[in-house]
């Protein structure tokens, strides 16, 4: 298993540059999630997806775009980057919680790191 | 109001004393988890230890443990006998099982910076 990865783990775009940040995960995971990390912000949920074709909006969507045509895959969209979204991008996935029991850990990728000037 | 709240951005502590690590939570949601993650500095998050609201015991992996205190809404991270390796960022999360929408994500808090010094 090579659990959640990221490509690339660093990028850097200028204004106004789109891209997008790819996340796969190979544990049949139901659910995923898009988090930006800022210095003393702790990290924050952009996008995430409960299953393929549904998605929804988290904290911090402004400026994101996601999708997810299949289980493994959820790519991250910038459509024109701005200088505000320089940051660490983490892409996380876990099973969907049908109850009590156990922890349902998210599993985080290695993270992507963002410089946009 | 922050819904997670880590009074300590940072610790210096030496090597082989216990740490505690504070996080209190905000919630009216009855059914809800606690998390704690460590990252070091090469980035990655690690996941340590699970707290369930409706837990009776306080959960215990190996070298932590969470002190679990629901009516104060507390859950604080100890380390027993702190090591070296320990140095990271650590971060207090809660996911509320019945807001729905966003909340099935988890919150963090901003991190306590932990240091342990020989």
């Amino acid at each position: 298993n090579a659990g959640v990865t990221q490509t690339p783990k660093f990028q850097v775009l200028k204004t106004g540059q789109s891209m997008t940040l790819q996340c796969a995960q190979d544990m049949n995971h139901e659910y995923m999630s898009w988090y930006r990390q800022d210095p003393g912000m702790g990290l924050r949920l952009i996008h995430y997806s409960v299953g393929a074709g549904i998605t929804d909006q988290g904290e911090v969507p402004n400026g994101y775009n996601v999708s997810r045509s299949t289980t493994e895959d959820f790519p991250l969209r910038l459509l024109s980057a701005a200088p505000s979204q320089t940051s660490v991008y983490f892409c996380a996935s876990r099973l969907i919680m049908t109850g009590q029991g156990g922890p349902y850990e998210q599993y985080f990728g290695p993270g992507t790191r963002l410089t946009v000037t | 109001a922050q819904k997670i709240t880590q009074t300590q951005p940072g610790m210096f502590v030496q090597e082989k004393e216990a740490v505690t690590l504070d996080c209190t939570y905000d919630t009216s949601d009855p059914s809800y988890g606690l998390f704690w993650y460590k990252q070091p500095s090469s980035g990655e998050m690690i996941f340590l230890i699970y707290q369930g609201s409706y837990d009776q015991q306080n959960a215990t992996e190996g070298r932590y443990s969470l002190n679990f205190q629901k009516a104060r809404k507390s859950a604080n991270l100890v380390i027993s006998a702190s090591q070296l390796g320990d140095s990271a960022m650590y971060f207090c999360a809660m996911r509320e099982a019945g807001a729905g929408g966003g909340a099935d994500g988890l919150t963090f808090g901003k991190g306590t910076h932990l240091i342990i010094q020989p």
